[in-house]
């Protein structure tokens, strides 16, 4: 079956490291993404992974993904005041065009 | 700039109303999603559609309906709105090829009372 599962919050200290988790059940899955929602707005795509890929980096935020624990996580360095929101792992099979989105985790970061 | 644009930011409607959520899409995607956005649930997608007049039920479709009469539009109905329907709507369009970029809505807040 499909499940996203994600912790609900966490709070940094400006300046270090973030890193959000992400666990998904379906191994069929081709494609994961992490989405930032901020205060009153929808939805933008950060970055996103394909399956046959470790790691990706890109600027500020790395992705790990390992797929034997079906375990994804964002990592974002240096993190700042602007980064707080909430952020959404999801997952796609290459079949379908449908998300499947996790429950989303508050990210705080604290002057 | 790519645009997805939901007709009302809030809205409030009474119990029993019918109520119509509007989503429109400037960038001729294919696909067309709405989601439900819950604190501590994220997204459960309620309907989706891959062209024109064509739907398919998502994981909640129960209560709802939706209509694709142009490709750009996408509407949201609630034929009974219920309390339990109180939450955020967001819409969602993806181009119908390869592993493109999920474009969102700034979403709808709605309130049965």
């Amino acid at each position: 079956g499909e499940d996203v599962e994600q912790s609900l919050f966490l709070s940094v200290r400006e300046g270090d490291s973030s890193v959000i988790n992400c666990t998904y059940t379906d191994s069929s899955s081709t494609y994961l993404y992490w989405y930032k929602q901020e205060p009153g707005a929808g939805l933008q795509l950060l970055t996103y992974i394909f399956s046959n890929m470790d790691m990706k980096q890109d600027q500020r935020l790395t992705v790990l993904l390992n797929k034997k624990d079906k375990h994804l996580s964002l990592r974002i360095a240096d993190t700042q005041t602007g980064d707080s929101a909430i952020y959404f792992c999801a997952e796609r099979m290459d079949s379908s065009y449908k998300l499947i989105f996790g429950s989303g985790t508050r990210l705080l970061v604290r002057p | 700039d790519v645009k997805v644009t939901q007709s009302s930011r809030y809205l409030v409607k009474r119990t029993g109303e019918k109520v119509f959520l509007e989503c429109v899409q400037d960038m001729d995607h294919e696909n067309m999603f709405w989601y439900r956005q819950d604190p501590g649930l994220g997204l459960r997608l309620i309907y989706f559609s891959y062209d024109v007049k064509m739907k398919e039920k998502g994981d909640i479709p129960e209560g709802y309906s939706v209509s694709r009469e142009k490709k750009e539009r996408f509407s949201l109905i609630l034929e009974s709105a219920s309390t339990n329907q109180t939450s955020m709507y967001l819409c969602a369009s993806i181009i119908g090829r390869g592993n493109t970029e999920a474009f969102f809505g700034q979403g709808t807040r709605l309130t049965v009372v």
